[in-house]
């Protein structure tokens, strides 16, 4: 059964202070591994995909990196704007993704 | 962009209604989603469909159908509305699954409230 575990649960940061959100996964077959943002009342926005161990996406002050069991989402310099839960989904063999619970992110002014 | 609607932002049933959860996609998508989230478990997979008239459940189906007449158009249906199955429902369409190339687009979610 695919597992996947994420965290911290919450995360509260200063305006320009870096961090990293942790994607633990016990997959088989992994095909790829998909990372999520999600606003309140909203729902979920796609940021990445990363395909194989090693490889890494960037998208402003958001990296996302891949190892065989893990997947971390560094946030450089982070702006209030960046608060949101954001949500990673490894896809293996199964029918369907599996995604985590989150993490919540704030990044106070 | 892929725009994907849900018919109600917020709703409120009584235990025992039946209820119809609308959702309606514009990119030709063929495949449909319903998941629920509450707070702690993620999200979870109720029920998929990847064509018109096909569907497969998904890890929790229990108390839930769907249906999928027309291609761009997937609704989950609570048959009798218990207060467990208050939550946030989303909808998402994807060009492809399995293959780790399926983008998920989501609706802004319709929160449910049984009483």
């Amino acid at each position: 059964e695919d597992q996947v575990t994420q965290s911290p649960e919450a995360l509260r940061l200063q305006e320009g202070e870096s961090s990293s959100l942790n994607c633990s996964y016990t997959v088989s077959g992994l095909r790829g591994l998909f990372w999520y943002r999600q606003d309140p009342g909203k729902g979920p926005e796609f940021l990445f995909t990363l395909y194989s161990a090693g490889e890494e996406k960037e998208k402003e002050r958001l990296k996302a990196t891949l190892t065989k069991k893990e997947s971390f989402l560094h946030i450089t310099a982070p702006k209030p704007e960046d608060s949101a839960t954001y949500l990673c989904a490894p896809r293996g063999s199964a029918r369907q993704l599996t995604f985590g619970s989150g993490t919540q992110l704030t990044v106070l002014p | 962009d892929v725009k994907v609607t849900q018919s109600s932002r917020y709703l409120v049933k009584r235990t025992g209604e039946k209820v119809f959860l609308e959702c309606v996609q514009d990119m030709d998508h063929e495949n449909m989603f319903w998941y629920r989230q509450d707070p702690g478990l993620g999200l979870r997979l109720i029920y998929f469909s990847y064509d018109v008239k096909m569907k497969e459940k998904g890890d929790i189906p229990e108390g839930y159908s769907v249906s999928r007449e027309k291609k761009e158009r997937f609704s989950l249906i609570l048959e009798s509305a218990s207060t467990n199955q208050t939550s946030m429902y989303l909808c998402a369409s994807s060009l492809e699954v399995g293959a780790g190339n399926e983008k998920l687009f989501f609706g802004s979610g319709t929160q449910l409230s049984v009483l």
